[in-house]
């Protein structure tokens, strides 16, 4: 089975500190994304990666930075938390089979981040 | 552009009544199309999916259609449960790139 860890499930920090959200997948699969989901809003993508070292920005980057040093693991940064980026935060990862438009996305458990 | 519309919740079903969750798409070409299920405290997991016009994606006694001449892919159970309290997001992808794109959710809860 495909398993997406997340480092922590709940986090409370302070206004203008900066996050580290850690994501890793234990399938070797080649796309791993970032979203937040809140409310009324379902989820929204902040950055995905294809590739090691690859990012690409999603639909809602302002705020977030993120970094794929290595392939299973794949990290948001929040370089100056605020408040309004109190949300729940998932992370997921699929694999690039080549031709296909078809593969799943495995998510994991989530970080409910809550920003003073 | 690539976008799901889901129909909004929150919906309220007695055990055994029977389920049907609207999603309708809009996508260039033919995407796939999924079902995930969010039960409280947890990440999403996927229900089902299809991958082409008129197939059927089924599991756990849900099923959906995926039908390209109404751009619908709608979530059906015919004896709902207790355990099937959730939040249901309707999604569909369409490049090998695999970038999602969700409806809002729709939050179902099933009463004894």
């Amino acid at each position: 089975d495909v398993k997406v860890t997340q480092s922590s499930r709940y986090l409370v920090k302070r206004t203008g500190e900066k996050v580290f959200l850690e994501c890793v997948q234990d399938m070797d699969h080649e796309n791993m994304f970032w979203y937040r989901q809140d409310p009324g809003l379902g989820l929204r993508l902040i950055y995905f990666s294809y590739d090691v070292k690859m990012k690409e920005k999603g639909d809602i980057p302002e705020g977030y930075s993120v970094s794929r040093e290595k392939k299973e693991r794949f990290s948001l940064i929040l370089e100056s938390a605020s408040t309004n980026q109190t949300s729940m935060y998932l992370c997921a990862s699929s694999s690039q089979a080549p031709g296909l438009a078809t593969e799943t996305q495995y998510f994991g458990p989530g970080t409910r981040l809550l920003v003073l | 552009g690539n976008s799901v519309t889901q129909m909004e919740g929150p919906v309220t079903l007695s055990e055994e009544a029977f389920l049907t969750i609207n999603c309708t798409y809009t996508a260039t070409g033919y995407p796939s199309l999924f079902w995930y299920v969010q039960y409280p405290g947890e990440g999403l997991q996927l229900l089902l999916k299809a991958t082409k016009a008129d197939d059927k994606g089924s599991n756990k006694g849900f099923e959906a259609t995926y039908r390209k001449e109404t751009t619908s892919f709608h979530l059906e159970k015919g004896s709902v449960q207790v355990s099937d309290s959730a939040v249901y997001f309707c999604a569909l992808t369409r490049n090998t790139g695999n970038q999602f794109y969700f409806g809002t959710g729709t939050s179902l809860t099933v009463i004894p």
